[in-house]
């Protein structure tokens, strides 16, 4: 039973493209959520959060977008960098610290 | 490196053995994480301390499994009887607060043969 789902296993942009990421959940109790980047051989690493009181929130080149009637997020990468290949994972949590993960999308930037 | 660590990196052992692994976290973060990822998957909830205290524990945690953390700084995660299904990554992860990210560590290769 995946709580949280990332459709796309994979998916590859021209450098200096837009990269978008797109995560689905099915408990409307979910309240905040993160995306984390992971390279080979090394744990996750925090990216960027999201609380249900918003619906964006921006750090730099990543912005990620909250669509709570449509139990929806997206991470948008702009512009996307050939460093920015990796796999990235959205997690959402209704207490805040059990968090649900989806199985990830591994990003290829293409130079 | 004022990082996560995780020790060992790397552990193989046979099935029916018991392991532990130790997890250091950022030194002021009171919160602290295990997770569990297997191929393809994302990670797994399995546990979480405030401090010295054990808050919650996945549902999904067999009795085999027991995490400490005695005195609010470094944690262990045992698993007694390995069975071929524990294989899989042991990540740890801690935070100071809940509105924080988890910083991961890099996490613990378990091969049961």
């Amino acid at each position: 039973d995946q709580q949280v789902k990332q459709n796309s296993p994979s998916l590859s942009v021209q450098e200096g493209r837009i990269s978008i990421l797109n995560c689905d959940y099915t408990n409307s109790m979910f309240d905040y959520f993160l995306w984390y980047k992971k390279y080979p051989a090394e744990g996750p690493t925090f990216l960027i959060s999201i609380s249900s009181i918003k619906d964006k929130n921006e750090d730099g080149r990543f912005t990620v977008f909250l669509n709570k009637s449509a139990k929806h997020l997206s991470l948008h990468i702009v512009p996307s960098q050939p460093g920015d290949s990796a796999v990235y994972f959205c997690a959402a949590s209704e207490t805040g610290n059990q968090f649900y993960f989806g199985t990830g999308t591994s990003l290829t930037v293409i130079p | 490196d004022t990082g996560v660590s995780q020790d060992p990196r790397h552990k193989i052992t046979k099935r029916g053995q018991n392991v532990t692994f130790r997890c250091d976290p950022i030194s002021e973060h009171n919160r602290l994480y295990w997770y569990r990822q297997t191929l393809g998957q994302g990670p797994e909830f399995l546990t979480y301390f405030q401090n010295e205290a054990q808050l919650e524990k996945s549902r999904l945690l067999s009795d085999r499994f027991s995490a400490e953390r005695p005195k609010g700084s470094f944690s262990t995660l045992e698993i007694q009887r390995t069975e071929q299904g524990d294989s899989a990554m042991y990540l740890c992860a801690s935070s100071l607060d809940r509105a924080g990210g988890r910083f991961f560590g890099p996490g613990t290769r378990l091969t049961v043969l």
